[in-house]
């Protein structure tokens, strides 16, 4: 069984602060992890992903999140807010470490909101 | 153009009425799979299908019926459309061997 928590529903930062989203999941498998954005109608788009190999890894447009094991948390950060980071992040577990499917997962999704 | 389409866009229903959702992609991923979004819960995935002919139910799926003759496509059919079926429906394809899921645009259904 998976379970993905992100903590926080809504997340406000000026532009040019640092970004933090928070993400712990539940595992019983080796995970996959993932973060996805969605902007306003429109579908889900892949920031990065975690399968295995280095724990730090980078995304698109300049995001990025650590796999911590111990602390069954994969964090997504950014240096500096840009106001087009506005929208909903989504991060999620699959069960491709331990099938061939990959079902994904997710978390209840972050509102990020940039202030000027 | 390639990549994962989902048709209609928008679709206003009334109560017990029979709908289908369709989707369509042109990679011939292997899998395919529906999910639902609704506020507070995130995505949470309805069915899925490994190949054609291949599907099985995945969290939510009662209410639900789907299909998948060819590769390439997946509807999801409503037989009875109730008020708690009112959600935008997203459908995603991955090919074997790599999990990243590629998300079509969704369908936001009202049912009244």
């Amino acid at each position: 069984a998976q379970s993905v928590t992100q903590l926080g529903s809504h997340v406000s930062v000026s532009e040019g602060a640092l970004v933090l989203l928070r993400c712990n999941y539940s595992s019983s498998v080796p995970p996959y992890l993932f973060w996805y954005v969605q902007y306003p109608n429109q579908g889900l788009q892949l920031l990065l992903k975690y399968t295995t190999g280095a724990t730090l890894v980078k995304g698109i447009n300049g995001f990025e999140a650590e796999f911590k094991k111990s602390e069954t948390s994969f964090h997504l950060t950014k240096p500096s807010a840009h106001m087009s980071d506005a929208a909903e992040y989504f991060c999620a577990v699959s069960d491709a470490g331990g099938t061939s499917y990959g079902k994904l997962t997710f978390g209840q999704g972050t509102i990020l909101t940039v202030h000027p | 153009d390639a990549g994962i389409t989902q048709s209609p866009r928008y679709k206003i229903t009334e109560t017990g009425r029979q709908v289908t959702l369709m989707c369509h992609q042109t990679w011939s991923h292997s899998y395919m799979f529906w999910y639902r979004q609704d506020l507070g819960h995130g995505l949470r995935l309805i069915y899925y299908s490994a190949a054609a002919d291949i599907t099985d139910k995945g969290e939510v799926p009662d209410g639900y019926v789907v299909s998948r003759s060819k590769t390439e496509n997946f509807p999801l059919t409503l037989e009875s459309a109730t008020r708690s079926q009112t959600s935008v429906y997203f459908c995603a394809s991955s090919a074997v061997g790599n999990y990243e899921q590629y998300f079509g645009p969704g369908t936001r259904l009202t049912v009244t």
